[in-house]
């Protein structure tokens, strides 16, 4: 079954950089969330959307932007690179009526 | 607010046991879910098994099941005949109804001896 994928799996930036990461959902599912893990922490509920639009928002920084494509990917936008932003971030999908959280493999950032 | 407590930061069973983890939650919504995650070395995110709260059944997927205790804010998992496989960190997981995040306790290492 085909499941969430993003890009990069690895990324290696230094402070005050920029950086991108890509989220491409599993095929049908409208409905993308974005999750920070710390190292030894929970995931952290980041920011979603449905259909293209904003549908909830959680602790992402100012410097943290995010949309969702008309072919339902998704990007997290990150500025300003801190250390503190060293993390494995996730993004999950779900189809409509949005029951489940599929999470993808992780993009792990390094912020040096 | 939402919460979600474990408190067993580590766990061990032997091959073939059985084994339960404990979480408790807390939320002022009546509808909501609650789900266990696996997340193996690999750090793969795997959904094992949904809890809807409106549900009185307590929620079966072949080796897992969960006791969902509503009143006592309790959602426990247990694991049945225990393989070298389960090995791994589990989450417990709350998502409100009128809310799209999981909201998720601080994680169980479970080891499993051969």
């Amino acid at each position: 079954a085909a499941g969430v994928i993003q890009s990069p799996r690895h990324l290696i930036k230094e402070k005050r950089e920029t950086a991108t990461l890509k989220c491409y959902p599993i095929p049908r599912h409208d409905t993308v969330y974005w999750y920070q893990q710390g190292p030894g922490q929970d995931p952290q509920f980041l920011i979603s959307f449905y259909e293209k639009m904003q549908s909830d928002k959680g602790s992402i920084p100012d410097r943290f932007s995010a949309q969702q494509f008309s072919d339902y990917h998704s990007e997290l936008n990150m500025s300003s690179l801190e250390l503190g932003d060293s993390a494995l971030y996730f993004c999950a999908s779900s189809p409509s009526p949005r029951l489940e959280q599929y999470f993808g493999p992780g993009t792990r950032l390094t912020v040096t | 607010a939402q919460t979600v407590t474990q408190s067993q930061p580590e766990m061990s069973v032997q091959e073939a046991e059985t084994v339960t983890l404990s979480c408790t939650y807390d939320t002022s919504e009546s509808d909501y879910y609650l789900f266990w995650y696996k997340q193996p070395p690999s750090r793969q995110m795997i959904l094992v098994i949904r809890q809807e709260a409106y549900k009185q059944q307590n929620a079966t997927e072949n080796r897992f099941s969960v006791n969902f205790q509503k009143a006592a804010k309790s959602f426990s998992l247990k694991i049945s005949d225990s393989q070298l496989g389960d090995a791994a960190m589990y989450f417990c997981a709350l998502r409100g109804g009128g809310s799209e995040k999981l909201v998720f306790g601080k994680g169980t290492k479970l080891t499993v001896n051969p």
